[in-house]
C-alpha cells in the first residue's frame, strides 16, 4: 500500500507509562496530523504540522506530544496525562499545495491501556 | 466555528434500493466538502468531493449553500458499498485542516 505508514498495529499500555506511536510517509507531503478515533465522535485533531520543525493544537492536544524533526515523520507520544488513552489512531499527511487538498491516512495504531 | 453533522449513526437497506447519507455543516465562508470512506479492514480514504463534481462509485453529493448540506446519495446500493462514512469540511482560509461528522454506518444487506 506504501504511502503511509503506521506503527505499531496493536499496542498495550500499562497505566502511568508514555508510548510513543510512529507515523512515517513517503509522499514528500508538507502537512502531517494525528487524528484521534472513538466510536460515534467521527475523527477528532490531536496535533498537526504544516511543516518541518513546526507543529501546531489541534481540538484535543491535552496528554499528547509532537515532534516534526523530518519531514517524512510525524510521531505522537501519549503521555501518562492523557486521561482516556484507550483509542484508535490514525496519522494522515497532505500536499501543500491546490485547493481542496486531500489527506491520505495511515492503517492506524490501535492502543489499549491495560 | 465549523461544524459538521452526520443525524443517522446507521443507516440500512436493501441491495438495490437507494441510498442517502445525509451531511450537514455550519460554516460561515464559502467550505469545501467532502466525504470519505472507511471499508472494513481498509484505511481511511477519499471517496469525493465537492469541487470535482464527479461521481465515484455510483456516488454523487451536490452542495446546497441554502440548506449548507453536502448529502451523499447512490440511486442502487450495492453490499459493497457497506461501510463508515464520514462527511469532511475544510474553510478556504487559512491553514486546510479537516474537521470530521461522527459518521454513518451504512449496511446493505443483499
Amino acid at each position: 500500500d506504501g504511502g503511509i505508514t503506521q506503527s505499531p498495529k496493536y499496542l498495550f499500555r500499562k497505566e502511568g507509562q508514555n508510548v510513543t506511536l510512529s507515523c512515517e510517509q513517503n509522499l514528500n507531503h508538507d502537512a502531517m496530523y494525528w487524528y484521534r478515533q472513538d466510536p460515534g465522535q467521527g475523527l477528532r485533531l490531536i496535533y498537526y504540522s504544516q511543516i518541518v520543525n513546526d507543529f501546531q493544537k489541534g481540538d484535543i492536544a491535552e496528554g499528547y506530544s509532537v515532534s516534526r524533526e523530518k519531514k517524512e515523520s510525524f510521531p505522537l507520544t501519549v503521555t501518562s496525562a492523557q486521561k482516556n488513552p484507550t483509542a484508535f489512531y490514525l496519522c494522515a499527511s497532505s500536499g501543500r499545495t491546490g485547493g481542496g487538498n486531500e489527506q491520505f491516512f495511515g492503517p492506524g495504531t490501535r492502543l489499549t491501556v491495560l | 466555528a465549523q461544524r459538521v453533522t452526520q443525524p443517522e449513526k446507521l443507516l440500512s437497506v436493501f441491495k438495490g434500493a437507494p441510498v442517502e447519507l445525509k451531511c450537514n455543516y455550519s460554516y460561515s465562508g464559502s467550505p469545501e466538502l467532502f466525504w470519505y470512506v472507511q471499508y472494513s479492514r481498509q484505511r481511511l480514504q477519499l471517496l469525493l468531493r465537492h469541487i470535482s463534481r464527479e461521481s465515484i462509485k455510483g456516488f454523487t453529493a451536490d452542495l446546497n449553500k441554502g440548506e449548507t448540506s453536502f448529502h451523499l446519495k447512490k440511486p442502487f446500493a450495492q453490499e459493497e458499498d457497506s461501510a463508515m462514512y464520514y462527511c469532511a469540511l475544510m474553510r478556504n482560509t487559512g491553514f486546510q485542516k479537516l474537521v470530521f461528522g461522527t459518521g454513518t454506518r451504512l449496511l446493505v444487506s443483499p
